[in-house]
């Protein structure tokens, strides 16, 4: 069982708003990950982190912002919501060996955004 | 560009029958491979992953299959249980791209008691 966490579960919010999702990890991983996922559908990579003061883009544009200061903690931020950005948000992290490895995923957030 | 896909959007399978989900990859790179399951309202869990050095590998319950030649991967439950009803993505990754995972779209496992 994965020790990854992410906060909240839920959230409705209305448009304009700051909104920041928690994801932690007690594993000590390096990499961790956020993905988007629409019901139903595939999850696409927004955002990425190798280390503490490591973050990059991935494949999907987004218009959130990660931050890494520590280990096990990796937030994303939207400055100000919209209802385009309605969807769940999954957090993942995995071991640093320098090859593919296993992802471990939290819960995820559902974000509804009015 | 490359791309993950599954055959089959939903599958539905009698309980004790055994089921085999199916995938295909583009890249010719893709050297590791992992199945995920998610339930509704749940993140992605783990299943069973395989490297491209092999073409089979087994877990409780469940089995893998790699053909690079065709580039097919497979997933095989054994006897199938009310509690294997989900979606299962497959997805891949090559050492080029940074170890970042490629996921498929998902098919949709119904066990029919």
């Amino acid at each position: 069982e994965a020790d990854i966490y992410q906060t909240p579960r839920y959230l409705v919010i209305g448009t304009g708003k700051k909104i920041t999702l928690e994801c932690s990890q007690t594993m000590g991983h390096d990499k961790m990950y956020w993905y988007q996922q629409d019901p139903g559908m595939e999850l696409h990579l927004i955002h990425y982190s190798y280390g503490v003061n490591s973050t990059e883009k991935g494949d999907l544009s987004s218009e959130s912002t990660v931050s890494r200061i520590r280990t096990e903690h990796f937030p994303l931020t939207l400055e100000s919501a919209r209802p385009s950005h309605t969807s769940q948000y999954l957090c993942a992290s995995s071991d640093r060996r320098g090859v593919p490895d296993t992802q471990y995923f939290g819960p995820g957030t559902r974000l509804t955004v009015l | 560009g490359e791309s993950v896909g599954l055959h089959l959007p939903t599958l539905s399978v009698q309980e004790g029958d055994n089921s085999i989900i199916n995938c295909a990859y583009s890249n010719s790179a893709s050297d590791y491979f992992i199945w995920y399951k998610q339930e509704s309202g749940k993140g992605p869990q783990f299943i069973i992953d395989i490297r491209s050095n092999m073409d089979k590998r087994q877990g409780q319950r469940v089995t893998v299959l790699l053909n690079k030649t065709v580039k097919h991967l497979s997933l095989q439950i054994a006897a199938t249980q009310p509690g294997d009803s989900a979606v299962y993505f497959c997805a891949e990754s090559d050492y080029f791209g940074n170890e970042k995972l490629t996921f498929g779209t998902g098919t949709r496992l119904t066990i029919i008691p």
